[in-house]
């Protein structure tokens, strides 16, 4: 079958830095997204991972090792506008997401 | 980047009436659209798949006489909800994706739906 897992909360302090784990079991793979969602609005793209490895865009990275099913999400220098879900999303065979059900992430001052 | 605009952005109807909601690919020819659903605090679920010039291919449990799709242009994809129900009341997002780009799909702001 196929399963994203990602948690569903995390608290984390202004300024800090935090990590999302996201693992995915997907017939077939062409990538791993993960997108941000404020509450009542659409999902906005983060990061796009297809090879193994780190990518950095400013203060997000995003992480994945194909071999292990895994990926994170690194938010650096949290701010207060960064309080929202983040999903994480597997590109199947048939180029379709698979969602994750989302992390709430709190971030606290 | 690729612009999907969604229309209306809010709806709200009476049960038994029909609600159709627009999503156009604005700057790029969308070859394939996808209509999800999400209730609150809840991921979101893939109703459907349609491809320009063809009928949608929907998801289990999608009702298709229910959820009416229609892709007859590159750039315009239509949902209509037939016969509403407080239950069909959601938070509905199209995203579109062009042939060149097959991994990327660019979402709309999403349509909210609250049936009476």
């Amino acid at each position: 079958g196929q399963n994203i897992d990602q948690p569903t909360e995390m608290t984390a302090t202004e300024g800090a830095i935090v990590q999302i784990n996201c693992t995915y079991q997907t017939s077939g793979f062409n990538g791993l997204f993960w997108y941000q969602q404020h509450a009542g609005e659409a999902p906005t793209f983060l990061s796009y991972n297809v090879l193994d490895g780190l990518e950095e865009k400013g203060r997000f990275s995003s992480f994945l090792s194909r071999s292990k099913g895994y990926s994170y999400l690194l938010l650096k220098e949290l701010q207060m506008k960064d309080s929202a879900s983040y999903l994480c999303a597997s590109l199947d065979s048939n180029y379709q997401l698979i969602w994750g059900a989302g992390t709430k992430l709190i971030i606290k001052p | 980047g690729a612009v999907v605009s969604q229309h209306p952005s809010r709806v709200i109807c009476k049960s038994g009436t029909s609600v159709k909601i627009e999503c156009r690919s604005l700057d790029f020819q969308a070859t394939t659209m996808f209509w999800y659903r999400q209730f609150p605090k809840k991921s979101l679920m893939l109703m459907a798949t349609s491809n320009e010039g063809s009928k949608a291919t929907y998801e289990q449990g999608v009702e298709k006489d229910k959820f009416l799709i229609n892709h007859a242009s590159l750039t315009l994809s239509t949902l209509t909800v037939t016969s509403a129900h407080p239950e069909d009341s959601s938070f509905y997002i199209c995203s579109a994706r062009s042939g060149r780009e097959v991994e990327t799909q660019y979402f709309g702001p999403g349509t909210r739906l609250l049936v009476l």
